[in-house]
């Protein structure tokens, strides 16, 4: 399968600051990745598909201008969250699905965001 | 839209033995995959098996094998010879292809000595 880094694995910032998470892909080209959150003892909630060279495209209750997604190319997608708050600690997630061929979504390790 | 649902928050098992975990989903998609992903303490999503909706064989991987009834909409993950490093969630997911994963809950497996 796929081998997906994400860095940092955790970080803690304060209140008002903004945060990048990047997520790479080491030994595939990926069209499309994905960004999850997830809350403690609860599932993977996605946020966004991103698309290499295109806009992201976000759920339905995700703000698009506070999450932003950049995916740059075909082995880096970066989550930047704006004017953090208490309430976006979490844990991200990213996955990649290679490309045409594949099925599954590989995960990366998850990046720990505690804001204070 | 895909829904998913896994009705046992939580189960255990001695080890050695063989426990099953539950899973029914709805799509509307006729072409599809579903997946088990297990989550251990250290947070990192792995693959258990994957199953193509259009396949009647019930995929297997090891230890791991599934009961997918798809006229049933149920897909349930069999872990035989139970481990201490199968101590973990398990997430059952549809989708796969070009449409986005949805998971469900989860169901938090505990493996005992």
């Amino acid at each position: 399968g796929a081998v997906v880094s994400q860095h940092p694995s955790w970080v803690i910032c304060k209140s008002g600051t903004s945060v990048k998470i990047e997520c790479r892909s080491l030994d595939f080209q990926a069209t499309t990745m994905f960004w999850y959150r997830q809350f403690p003892k609860q599932s993977l909630m996605l946020m966004a598909t991103s698309n290499e060279g295109s806009k992201a495209t976000y759920e339905q209750g995700v703000e698009k201008d506070k999450f932003l997604i950049n995916h740059a190319s075909l082995t880096l997608s970066t989550l930047t969250v704006t004017s953090a708050h208490p309430e976006d600690s979490s844990f991200y997630i990213c996955s990649v699905r290679p490309e045409e061929g594949w099925n599954e979504q590989f995960f990366g390790p998850g990046t720990r965001l505690t804001v204070l | 839209a895909q829904t998913v649902t896994q009705s046992q928050p939580e189960m255990s098992v001695q080890e050695a033995e063989t426990v099953t975990l539950s899973c029914t989903y709805d799509t509307s998609e006729s072409n599809y995959y579903l997946f088990w992903y297990k989550q251990p303490p250290s947070r990192q999503m792995i693959l258990v098996i994957r199953q193509e909706a259009y396949k009647q064989q019930n995929a297997t991987e090891n230890r791991f094998s599934v009961n997918f009834q798809k006229a049933a909409k149920s897909f349930s993950l069999k872990i035989s010879d139970s481990q201490l490093g199968d101590t973990a969630m398990y997430f059952c997911a549809p989708g796969g292809g070009s449409e986005k994963l949805v998971f469900g809950k989860g169901t938090k497996l505990t493996v005992n000595p």
